[in-house]
């Protein structure tokens, strides 16, 4: 079986970095995605990683360990606009196909 | 391009009535997915074609659930008879191949609430 497992919540200042965590287990590994879900709206694709490391896009960048079994999605100079859920997705051995975690709720506050 | 299309976007209906839902991939995407979302149970895959064809059914809840895709560029899901338990955002998503290579794009969703 798979497990993903996310915050639930978290608020931020407009301005500021927030750091969005993810672990999971899962039977072999063949990526981790990151999504932005506005409410109301479709999951809209934000990054992808198979290595280890850290991969920057802009203002958000995500990072993978695998050996630990964690990720982190990292929001530089948040805006009001991130306010969104982010879901953490894993794609495991043989499927391949994406399971999702709960996601987390981010509110950016003035 | 126009994206994920799905209609309908809000649908309500009594219990024990057949619901469809539709879905038009991205043009040339191979693959398409059919997600049903909860506030309990977050995004949960129900069924994934590849080429047309259904390559994992897991996920589909019971017999009440059924999908095809008679050509590349439709799909339905249905469900017959609905339940209350049915209510949720279904979101039909494709990609060019298949995961992880390529990346999943989402429709818009179709919005259900069953009475």
């Amino acid at each position: 079986g798979q497990n993903i497992d996310q915050p639930t919540e978290m608020t931020a200042t407009e301005g500021a970095i927030v750091q969005i965590n993810c672990t999971y287990q899962t039977s072999g590994f063949n990526g981790l995605f990151w999504y932005q879900q506005h409410a109301g709206e479709a999951p809209t694709f934000l990054s992808y990683n198979v290595l280890d490391g850290l991969e920057e896009k802009g203002r958000f960048s995500s990072f993978l360990s695998r050996s630990k079994g964690y990720s982190y999605l990292l929001l530089k100079e948040l805006q009001m606009k991130d306010s969104a859920s982010y879901l953490c997705a894993v794609s495991p051995g043989g499927s391949y196909i994406p399971t999702f975690g709960r996601g987390t709720s981010l509110i950016v506050h003035p | 391009d126009a994206g994920v299309i799905q209609s309908p976007r809000h649908e309500v209906t009594e219990m024990g009535q057949e619901v469809t839902l539709r879905c038009k991939p991205i043009s040339g995407h191979n693959s398409l997915f059919w997600y049903r979302q909860t506030m309990m149970r977050g995004l949960e895959l129900l069924i994934y074609f590849n080429n047309n064809v259904p390559i994992d059914d897991s996920g589909m809840p019971e017999d009440r659930f059924s999908a095809k895709m008679p050509n590349a560029s439709f799909s339905t899901l249905k469900i017959q008879p609905s339940e209350p338990r049915d209510s949720a955002v279904y979101f039909c998503a494709s990609s060019l191949t298949r995961p992880p290579t390529d990346t999943q794009y989402f429709g818009p969703g179709t919005r259900l609430t069953v009475l």
